[in-house]
């Protein structure tokens, strides 16, 4: 069935890196765009970044540009988002998401993100 | 930016109840606006989309309305299922879709 499997959360210091992966299956991973959206502790949904379906186009909200980047192997059917100078408010569970042009209808369970000294 | 505004934050209702959450946007969205429901510990789930089309699976008794600036989420007699957090969310400036603060609704 269709699914995405997030991986690579866990706890690193402030100033550190963390590189987050989506594992595609079910779909043909390569014909779509992806979203990595974000969920502080007790807080809304934030959309993070976007790649287009090729890898040609990226976009970032404006607190992680110059920091993160989305990036994608179509080969492997994997989504990965860079993170580098992690602060403390990018602690959340990071989710990635299935564009399906104007929406979001496929989401992954997951993973969980702590910065922290 | 486009700002999503939610009335209200939080909701107690009970079941059986008809229930409507209102998103607003601080610019015309024409009709991209979608809805999501949230339970604790899990992933959203995208109920409607477009302002007004129910997504495959979804019952029924979920409804959305609203095109411009103003839009509602309805449910027309609550289930146990769902309560839940909900959340709208505007796609008119792709791809730097923002979403509203959300809103609980909880047991009465």
């Amino acid at each position: 069935q269709v699914q995405l499997v997030e991986s690579g959360g866990g706890v690193v210091q402030p100033g550190g890196s963390l590189r987050l992966s989506c594992a595609a299956s079910g779909f043909s991973f390569s014909a779509y765009g992806m979203h990595w959206v974000r969920q502080a502790p007790g807080k809304g949904l934030e959309r993070v970044a976007f790649i287009r379906y090729d890898g040609s186009n990226e976009s970032y909200v404006d607190s992680v540009r110059g920091r993160f980047t989305i990036s994608r192997d179509n080969s492997k059917n994997t989504l990965y988002l860079q993170m580098h100078i992690m602060r403390p408010e990018d602690t959340a569970v990071y989710y990635c998401a299935r564009d399906l042009f104007t929406y979001m209808d496929v989401w992954g369970q997951g993973t969980t993100v702590t910065v922290s000294s | 930016d486009i700002q999503m505004t939610q009335s209200p934050s939080s909701l107690s209702a009970s079941v059986g109840d008809r229930v409507t959450i209102t998103c607003r946007a601080s610019q015309s969205i024409r009709s991209y606006l979608n809805w999501y429901q949230q339970k604790p510990g899990k992933a959203p789930k995208l109920l409607i989309f477009a302002a007004s089309t129910l997504q495959s699976g979804v019952p029924s008794r979920f409804s959305g309305s609203g095109s411009g600036t103003d839009f509602t989420l309805t449910i027309s007699s609550l289930q146990p299922e769902d309560f839940a957090t909900y959340y709208c969310q505007q796609t008119y400036t792709m791809p730097m879709y923002t979403f509203g603060q959300g809103t609980k609704l909880e047991i009465k």
